[in-house]
């Protein structure tokens, strides 16, 4: 199984719809990440929190919300859908504080809003 | 404004040495890492420099001159499952990664 899960792993969807996409870890990482992925583009950051309490906006968090449920949690949602959110999003953990802070990414939940 | 620069693609061809160039002009610096990235998969941590010089691991090495804001990614005996990209990323002053576009490798027989 895969430490840092992501579902759905892909979904069409229609401008307007609420969409959540959902991330789980079991590396008991405290850092967790939303990034987006674009062709040509590298990966641009939505949303980030260091613990349950903790959520701060990365640098393209306009039309994205974000829930820390549990340590092991953090749920990335797209009120009203548009297709400009169309994207590759994966969602990485990280423990700064006993490694050299790299990210263990999720296999990523592809998005199409038609 | 903060900027990582890396060559779109490359190719190079089997059992070969090919050499990712990426240099950055960031707020601070924290550390340099680089990822591979399949297509259509998650990025996969390869290596981290800080200080200046080559960290090899196996085929790969990694290099960091702090002072020119430059690092490359080296990759020996080249092998058809190294097509990838491949990603660098700067930490800066605020312990944000900042993200180049990545250098599209293609492995050619």
């Amino acid at each position: 199984d895969a430490d840092v899960t992501q579902t759905p792993r892909n979904r069409i969807t229609k401008t307007g719809k609420r969409i959540m996409l959902e991330c789980s870890q079991t590396k008991g990482h405290d850092r967790m990440y939303w990034y987006r992925q674009d062709p040509g583009l590298g990966l641009r950051l939505i949303y980030y929190s260091f613990d349950v309490k903790d959520i701060n906006k990365g640098e393209i968090s306009d039309g994205y919300s974000v829930s820390r449920q549990a340590q092991a949690k953090f749920s990335l949602s797209l009120e009203s859908a548009i297709p400009n959110q169309t994207a590759l999003y994966f969602c990485a953990t990280s423990d700064f504080g006993r490694s050299t802070g790299e990210l263990f990414f999720g296999e990523g939940s592809r998005l199409t809003v038609l | 404004g903060q900027n990582i620069d890396q060559p779109t693609e490359m190719t190079a061809t089997e059992g070969a040495i090919v050499q990712i160039n990426c240099t950055y002009q960031t707020s601070g610096f924290n550390g340099l890492f680089w990822y591979q990235q399949h297509a259509g998969e998650a990025p996969t941590f390869l290596s981290y420099n800080v200080l200046d010089g080559l960290e090899e691991k196996g085929r790969f090495s990694s290099f960091l001159s702090r002072s020119k804001g430059y690092s490359y990614l080296l990759l020996k005996e080249l092998q058809m499952k190294d097509s990838a990209s491949y990603l660098c990323a700067v930490c800066d002053s605020n312990y944000q990664l900042i993200w180049g576009a990545g250098t599209k490798l293609i492995i050619k027989p």
